[in-house]
């Protein structure tokens, strides 16, 4: 099984601030990685695909980059509302797999 | 725009069985992957499985074959079955639609809460 693990676990920081996230993977996973927001109360809002795509309604503010086993989420300038909790996911082997989130915090 | 919604008991005893509906409106469940993920505070967000409209799935081992998940295109929704639940199964469930294998889950319903207690 694919580990994620990402890093911090909590970033605080103030709106207008650039954030940077990062996920490592165990093993090789190619570009098979995605990138999920949560919000409390609600369901995971996918971000970014296959690494570095954006997925409709993304703001491009929101880019990803990296491959194989290092990604990484940055948010170029915080607003408001992308204060919340960011997961990343592979789906290069199975089973799927989570990172264990990171949350950003004001 | 496509909307998902889970529905199902909200307290199941432990060792019976869990059972959870998803009912899409909005597209045909026949053109994707339909997938269940559960989120617990202790385990974080876990990928359950996945089917397709053809009946075809895949699910995670770690359930060590507790899963059975079904379809029904009469009434556009997918089905999930989990037996032999206990405490560590408390979570709640979402289905989500699978835009592709590169891509990932761009809908989700909103989750309901599952909770294992006698």
């Amino acid at each position: 099984e694919v580990v994620l693990t990402q890093s911090p676990a909590t970033l605080s920081l103030s709106p207008g601030a650039r954030a940077t996230l990062s996920c490592r993977a165990s093993q090789t996973i190619s570009n098979y990685l995605a990138w999920y927001q949560q919000k409390p109360g609600q369901a995971p809002r996918l971000l970014i695909y296959a690494a570095s795509n954006r997925a409709t309604a993304t703001p491009a503010r929101i880019s990803g980059s990296g491959s194989e086993t290092d990604f990484t989420l940055t948010i170029s300038s915080l607003e408001p509302e992308d204060f919340a909790v960011y997961f990343c996911h592979q789906r290069s082997s199975w089973p799927w797999t989570f990172g264990q989130g990171t949350k950003v915090e004001i | 725009q496509v909307q998902l919604q889970e529905s199902g008991p909200g307290l199941v005893k432990p060792s019976e069985t869990l059972s959870l509906s998803c009912t899409v409106s909005g597209d045909s469940i026949r053109r994707y992957y339909w997938s269940w993920i559960r989120q617990s505070a202790g385990k974080g967000l876990e990928w359950i499985g996945r089917i397709y409209s053809s009946g075809s799935t895949n699910d995670n081992p770690s359930l060590k074959s507790r899963v059975t998940m079904s379809v029904d295109t009469s009434k556009n929704q997918v089905s999930l079955e989990l037996s032999s639940v206990t405490a560590a199964d408390t979570a709640v469930y979402f289905c989500a639609r699978d835009s592709g294998y590169a891509t990932g889950w761009d809908s989700w319903g909103p989750g309901t809460l599952v909770t294992v207690s006698s």
